[in-house]
């Protein structure tokens, strides 16, 4: 079965420590993979997506991702957050007509 | 401009009543969804769209009815509402079926009460 797993579900750290998120998928088919951020009270924005080629993507406001075949995974990666990246990440990886979604991981920045 | 829109933002109503939740997209796009993001930040699609015919309709109560005037609206109503509907549901919108981005709207935060 197609599915989504991300690691954390809550994630608190302090202003500019580095940031990994998890995520893993199961699908068997071509590959095509996505973060999107919802930060409060506002809608799902895309981060970042991977459909072929250089693996190590690079997304808005100085968030990359890392797709690695061979470990199934496609973990999101900032050097150094801010406050204002508090919000929720999710990952998700494309089905057949939809998207496959993750439960979510609650990023919250302390100043 | 507003490329996916919903209307009413939020929406308090009391059990047992029917209401509905519309969706616009001003993108060309074909294909539209809906998904119901419950307490825990869950997204579950619910239904999709291309083109005005139904391609995706989850496990949902049949309550729940997606009707597609065009193929810029896509509107949800919902039937006899139970506590358990209380969610934000989201609409989203995709250049065509087998598209991989998709652009969501705002959100339409219902309270069933």
């Amino acid at each position: 079965a197609q599915s989504v797993s991300q690691h954390n579900h809550h994630v608190i750290l302090s202003e500019a420590a580095s940031l990994e998120l998890g995520c893993n998928y199961s699908y068997g088919g071509t590959v095509n993979l996505f973060w999107y951020v919802q930060y409060p009270g506002q809608h799902l924005q895309l981060l970042l997506k991977y459909f072929s080629g250089d693996p190590l993507v690079k997304g808005i406001k100085g968030f990359e991702a890392e797709f690695i075949k061979s470990k199934f995974s496609f973990n999101l990666r900032k050097p150094s957050v801010q406050w204002s990246d508090t919000a929720e990440y999710f990952c998700a990886v494309r089905g057949n007509y939809q998207l496959i979604w993750g439960a979510g991981t609650k990023l919250i920045i302390k100043p | 401009d507003t490329a996916v829109s919903q209307t009413p933002k939020y929406l308090v109503t009391q059990m047992g009543n029917d209401k509905s939740i519309k969706c616009e997209q001003n993108l060309g796009h074909d294909t539209m969804y809906w998904y119901k993001q419950d307490s825990k930040k869950f997204l579950k699609i619910m239904f999709s769209y291309n083109n005005k015919e139904l391609i995706i309709n989850e496990t949902v109560p049949n309550r729940f009815s997606p009707k597609s005037p065009d193929k810029a609206h896509l509107n949800l109503h919902i039937n006899s509402l139970e506590l358990g509907d209380s969610a934000v549901y989201f609409c989203a919108s995709s250049q065509d079926w087998s598209s991989n981005e998709q652009f969501f709207g705002p959100g339409t935060r219902l309270t069933v009460l």
